[in-house]
């Protein structure tokens, strides 16, 4: 079946360390997003992707990285610069055409310990 | 900053009515709308899309858009207990990679 898949589905992460956020898709899109979402909120673009070995910011990049190496993969790593991450964070993928629907991974929760 | 705003709600409505739910948006040039349903804990799953004026229906949902007023409208007909989620709008801007989202409202259908 043709989707996206996140990993892991929960994640902890200890003061200091960086965490690696896992999105893969197999339905041969172009773009690539990220998206965090906290409790009451919307969701808010961290990082996207257009096309292989370039990516952009989005209006929260600070304390994350991403790489985009391959078409099917756009992993998301949380730094230890970024002291607010306890969030649900969002992969998302869309073949750019101008309709632009975006469709999206199951999520991973991320905490603080 | 692109902005689009919602009624946080929370909306209640009885079994078998109709829910109205409301967006506007700042950026006059934005070209693509959508309406996106969240259940707590899980991701968003997309319902509606709409990219001219006027109304499109698909089942017991109607989205409605009007460019001049920036606004647009997602209505759910013959409102059932399992429609109660998070109702997210988003919108696409001209000339933008980005997907625009508003921080949702929460529908409550009550049997």
């Amino acid at each position: 079946d043709g989707g996206i898949t996140q990993s892991p589905k929960y994640l902890f992460r200890k003061e200091g360390q960086n965490v690696t956020l896992s999105c893969e898709q197999n339905l041969n899109h172009d773009a690539m997003y990220w998206y965090r979402q906290d409790p009451g909120q919307g969701l808010r673009l961290i990082y996207y992707s257009q096309i292989v070995n370039d990516f952009q910011k989005g209006d929260i990049a600070e304390g994350y990285s991403v790489s985009r190496e391959k078409k099917e993969s756009f992993p998301l790593t949380v730094t230890s610069a970024q002291k607010n991450p306890t969030a649900f964070y969002l992969c998302a993928s869309t073949q750019p055409s101008g309709t632009e629907k975006l469709f999206f991974g199951s999520g991973t929760q991320l905490s603080v310990l | 900053q692109k902005e689009v705003e919602q009624n946080s709600g929370p909306l209640s409505v009885p079994e078998g009515a109709i829910a109205s739910l409301n967006c506007t948006y700042s950026d006059r040039v934005s070209q693509s709308f959508f309406w996106y349903r969240q259940y707590s804990g899980k991701s968003p799953e997309l319902i509606m899309s709409i990219y001219s004026n006027g109304d499109k229906e698909d089942g017991r949902f109607t989205a409605q858009l009007n460019k001049a007023s920036q606004y647009v409208s997602l209505l759910i007909r013959d409102s059932q207990p399992s429609d109660s989620a998070t109702y997210l709008c988003a919108v696409f801007g001209a000339g933008s990679y980005q997907l625009t989202f508003g921080k949702g409202t929460k529908l409550s259908v009550i049997p």
